[in-house]
C-alpha cells in the first residue's frame, strides 16, 4: 500500500515563527497536496504539485509557500506563522491526477 | 468552480440501521470520492467512481451523472463505522485537486 508519512501529528509554535510541514510519500506519485481543515469549511486546497519543482497555487496559498526538490516529499512552510493558521494540515497523493488519493495521518497545528 | 453538498451534515442510528448519505455536486465531473476520516485525523480513500455503482464489504456507493448526485450507503452498521464520511468532486480539468463537501458525521450506537 502506498504510504503517505507527515512528520508531526501535533505541533504548537509561536507567531511570527517560520514552520516547515514535512509530506513524504513512497510510490512514486507525481501529484501531491496539501489541504488545510477547519470546523464547517471542509478540506481546502492549499497548494499542489504535478512533478518535481512544479508547484501550483490552490485556493488559499496567502501565507504559505511550498517546495518539491524531490518527487517524493513536499514541503509546506508557513513564512510567518500566525493565530489563524491553526488548523489540521493534511497531505495527500496520487499517481495521476484523475486517480485515487492517499492521504497522511495529518498535523494538527497550533499558533501561539 | 464546483460546488459540492452533502446531506446530512450529522447522523445517528442504531446499530444495524441501513444509512444513506447524499452528495450533490454542481458542475459536472471526471470522477466522485467518498472518503472516511475517523477521529485523530486520518482519511481513507473509500471508493472512487465516474458512473453506476461500486460495493465493499458493506458499503455501496453509487453516481448518477445527470442527476448530479451520489450516494453512500452502509449495510448492517456497526459502531466501528462511526466517523466523518466525505465526498469530493473531481474535475475534468488538470491536476488541481478535489473539491470537497463539508462531510456528514456519522455516529452508530450499539
Amino acid at each position: 500500500d502506498v504510504k503517505v508519512t507527515q512528520s508531526s501529528r501535533y505541533l504548537v509554535k509561536r507567531t511570527g515563527e517560520k514552520v516547515f510541514l514535512e509530506c513524504v510519500q513512497d510510490m512514486d506519485h507525481e501529484n501531491m497536496f496539501w489541504y488545510r481543515q477547519d470546523p464547517g469549511l471542509g478540506l481546502r486546497l492549499i497548494y499542489f504539485s504535478y512533478d518535481v519543482k512544479m508547484k501550483e497555487k490552490g485556493d488559499i496559498p496567502e501565507g504559505y509557500s511550498v517546495s518539491r526538490e524531490k518527487k517524493e516529499r513536499f514541503s509546506l512552510i508557513l513564512e510567518s506563522a500566525s493565530t489563524n493558521q491553526t488548523s489540521m494540515y493534511l497531505c495527500a497523493s496520487s499517481l495521476t491526477p484523475h486517480g485515487r488519493y492517499t492521504f497522511g495521518s495529518g498535523t494538527r497545528l497550533t499558533v501561539v | 468552480k464546483n460546488e459540492v453538498e452533502q446531506s446530512p451534515q450529522n447522523l445517528t442510528a442504531q446499530e444495524g440501521e441501513f444509512i444513506t448519505i447524499n452528495c450533490s455536486y454542481s458542475v459536472g465531473i471526471s470522477a466522485l470520492h467518498w472518503l472516511q476520516q475517523h477521529p485523530g485525523g486520518g482519511i481513507v480513500s473509500l471508493f472512487m467512481l465516474s458512473s453506476g455503482k461500486k460495493k465493499h464489504g458493506r458499503l455501496i456507493a453509487t453516481i448518477n451523472i445527470q442527476e448530479k448526485h451520489s450516494s453512500l450507503h452502509i449495510t448492517a452498521s456497526h459502531p466501528r463505522d462511526s466517523a466523518v464520511y466525505i465526498c469530493a468532486a473531481q474535475s475534468g480539468g488538470g491536476a488541481d485537486g478535489l473539491t470537497f463537501g463539508k462531510g456528514t458525521h456519522l455516529i452508530i450506537q450499539p
